[in-house]
């Protein structure tokens, strides 16, 4: 079975950083593109960034441009986002997701997702 | 950037009846690159329909998708108690994926 277990978040300042990670196994994770969405308390889904499965090809949201880094360590089955200029805004739960097939990591469905780190930006 | 917009906001129903998600976006959705996401509350959501029309692993089939262009269609035909959470449309055409805002289906 497909597993992803996120972890990382937590509380942090405005303008503080965080790095978040997800763990995978049950799957090839080097042929797979793998994206974070974030969902912010009582609201809807918001995707973040993506990668390419050997991680040359990486894209992002506007609202996280230039502030957010995603990258991934095949040799660990393992993707990260590193978060920093931290808003209030981008307090939400992050949630890390594969790519449903090995298609173009610019444009993939999810499946499956982990459970989710909630991360607090907070004075 | 594609806007979609889900109605309902909220679908009240009762286990048996049928519930119907629409999702309608701002341009056109080619070669069907559409899905839906059912999420239940302190959870993750999970895929349901991709490619308008597909449904993805261990979905029953009275779960269903269509529609292509600019307009989709969730259809539950007889809503279980496990059916009633928060449903999502979110397209992959082009990027920035984008989701539509969510509907709820709640019990009556």
């Amino acid at each position: 079975d497909v597993q992803l277990v996120e972890s990382g978040g937590g509380l942090v300042q405005p303008g503080g950083s965080l790095r978040l990670s997800c763990s995978a196994s049950g799957f090839t994770f080097k042929n797979y593109a793998m994206s974070w969405v974030r969902q912010a308390p009582g609201t809807g889904l918001e995707w973040v960034s993506s990668i390419s499965g050997g991680g040359d090809g990486t894209c992002y949201a506007d609202s996280v441009k230039g502030r957010f880094t995603v990258s991934r360590d095949n040799s660990k089955n393992t993707l990260y986002l590193q978060m920093s200029s931290l808003k209030t805004d981008d307090t939400a739960v992050y949630y890390c997701a594969k790519d449903r097939a090995s298609g173009n990591y610019q444009t993939p469905r999810f499946d499956p997702w982990g459970q989710g780190t909630l991360v607090i930006v907070s004075s | 950037e594609i806007v979609l917009t889900q109605s309902p906001g909220t679908l009240s129903l009762s286990p048996g009846e049928r519930a119907t998600v629409s999702c309608r976006a701002s341009q056109s959705v080619s070669g069907s690159y559409f899905a839906w996401y059912q999420q239940k509350p302190g959870q993750a959501p999970r895929l349901l329909i991709y490619g308008a029309s597909s449904r993805a692993t261990g979905i029953p089939d009275r779960i269903s998708g269509s529609g292509s262009g600019t307009d989709f269609t969730l259809t539950i035909s007889r809503l279980e108690p496990e059916d009633f959470a928060v449903y999502y449309c979110q397209q992959y055409v082009s990027s920035p994926v984008t989701f539509g805002q969510g509907t709820k289906v709640e019990i009556k």
